[in-house]
């Protein structure tokens, strides 16, 4: 399967506590997409990061990508409660149409 | 900017009778697809669309689901006959292209269920 790995499958912590997940993922790729998805608003994108860059920000968010590892990363620092939800890997794979290929998810919970 | 839009958001349906779903992408994007996601699991690719030409449809159960995007605009997905394990959350979303680096924009979601 194409399909990438996300690491840990449930996380829950304290509001205010960082929030680490981990994608992995098997062949070469373009970008690695980072996306949320709760109850309230769908599924959103976070963050997008080419093959070539390392890391990305955005507010309280961090990627990294080691593509010698063929991983990534997405750390939200001082979560709050309104951070939980399901955080989705997806991986646009080199000569694949732009067809994403998604994990199963990381469900994250903040607890107040 | 209008988002991606879906309808209806809720659908049940007995097996074995049909359904369909309608999606009216961002306007102005080229890009289309249509996602199956059930429940714990992420979104699974069924079929993806670049204006009005299919992309890819290696995930789509042909002799049970179709999918049309006239004039390259707003799309539909068909279900006939629906099965039980069809029952799931169906997702649209639309990017500007293929070319470049786009994320994708995602619908609210139809969420079918299959008694």
């Amino acid at each position: 399967s194409q399909q990438g790995e996300e690491d840990p499958q449930a996380l829950s912590i304290q509001e205010g506590e960082n929030a680490t997940m981990n994608c992995s993922y098997k062949t070469s790729i373009n970008n690695l997409q980072w996306y949320r998805q709760n109850s309230g608003r769908g599924l959103v994108h976070l963050i997008l990061i080419r093959s070539n860059e390392r890391e990305k920000h955005s507010g309280r968010l961090r990627v990294t990508l080691d593509t010698s590892k063929k991983s990534s990363s997405l750390l939200i620092t001082a979560s709050r409660a309104a951070d939980t939800a399901s955080y989705f890997c997806a991986t646009d794979f080199a000569g694949n149409n732009r067809k994403l290929i998604w994990g199963l998810g990381t469900s994250l919970a903040v607890n107040p | 900017e209008a988002g991606v839009a879906q309808s209806p958001r809720y659908k049940i349906i007995e097996k074995r009778q049909s359904v369909a779903f309608w999606c009216n992408p961002i306007s102005g994007h080229a890009t289309l697809y249509w996602y199956q996601q059930i429940l714990g699991q992420g979104p699974k690719l069924l079929i993806q669309f670049q204006n009005n030409g299919v992309v890819d449809d290696s995930q789509l159960p042909k002799d049970r689901f179709s999918a049309e995007r006239l004039k390259g605009v707003d799309s539909t997905l068909k279900i006939q006959p629906a099965k039980l394990e069809d029952s799931a959350v169906y997702l649209c979303a639309s990017s500007p292209s293929l070319a470049g680096y786009y994320e994708q924009y995602f619908g609210p979601g139809t969420r079918l269920t299959v008694t």
